[in-house]
């Protein structure tokens, strides 16, 4: 099974700030990584597919990058809106696997 | 518009049996792999299983294996799991959400329902 690390477990910033959140994969997963959001009290929300395609209706201040083993997810200009627990998700292997999650507070 | 109802979930004895569903609407649901992923209370995401657009291909995390089972009626546009011998730790909402292919490994779940919750207590 493959291992997503997911770090920092927390991260607090001020609104306007970027935001950059690191998924760690225990083998390579090539390009097939996703990122997910989840806000308080909602199911999750698709954002990255593929380690850097955004999903439809994404806006463009959120990005990802990386391949292989090492990945990372960019929040341009933060929102209050973008307070959410962040997911990284791979798909290479089964069974598919979700990191532990990377809280992102909103000061 | 894309949609995903879940239904199902409820309060069951530990060692019971329920059968989640899931009503979709608005895409080819024949054409499009087809997942569940649990979340237990206050913790993080957890893959359950996949099932490809025909229902032929399916796939578990390994320590659900027997005792969960995923399937599909597309005449219906439903997905259902039935997920037997119930323990505590079962207890979670249950997702489904629509794969953006079927069972490849680009892309990613792109729409998901509200969550049905199991809880399992005596």
């Amino acid at each position: 099974e493959i291992v997503l690390t997911q770090s920092p477990a927390t991260l607090s910033l001020s609104p306007g700030e970027r935001a950059t959140l690191s998924c760690r994969a225990s083998q390579s997963v090539s390009d097939y990584l996703a990122w997910y959001q989840q806000k308080p009290g909602q199911a999750p929300r698709l954002l990255i597919y593929d380690a850097s395609n955004r999903a439809a209706g994404i806006p463009a201040r959120f990005s990802g990058s990386g391949s292989g083993t090492d990945f990372t997810l960019n929040i341009n200009g933060l929102e209050p809106e973008d307070l959410a627990v962040y997911y990284c998700q791979q798909r290479i292997n089964w069974p598919i696997t979700f990191g532990q999650g990377t809280r992102l507070v909103i000061k | 518009e894309v949609q995903l109802l879940e239904s199902g979930g409820g309060l069951v004895q530990p060692g019971g049996s329920l059968r989640l569903s899931c009503a979709a609407s608005g895409f080819t649901f024949s054409s499009y792999a087809m997942t569940w992923v649990r979340q237990a209370p206050g913790k993080g995401l957890e893959w359950v299983s996949i099932i490809s657009g025909s229902g032929d291909t399916t796939h578990y995390a390994d320590s659900l294996k027997g005792r969960f089972t995923i399937s599909r009626d597309n005449s219906k546009n439903r997905l259902y799991l039935q997920v037997n011998s119930l323990r505590a730790e079962d207890a979670a909402v249950y997702y489904c959400a629509k794969d953006t292919g079927d069972i490849v490994a680009t892309g990613g779940f792109d729409c998901w329902g509200q969550g049905t919750l199991v809880t399992v207590s005596s």
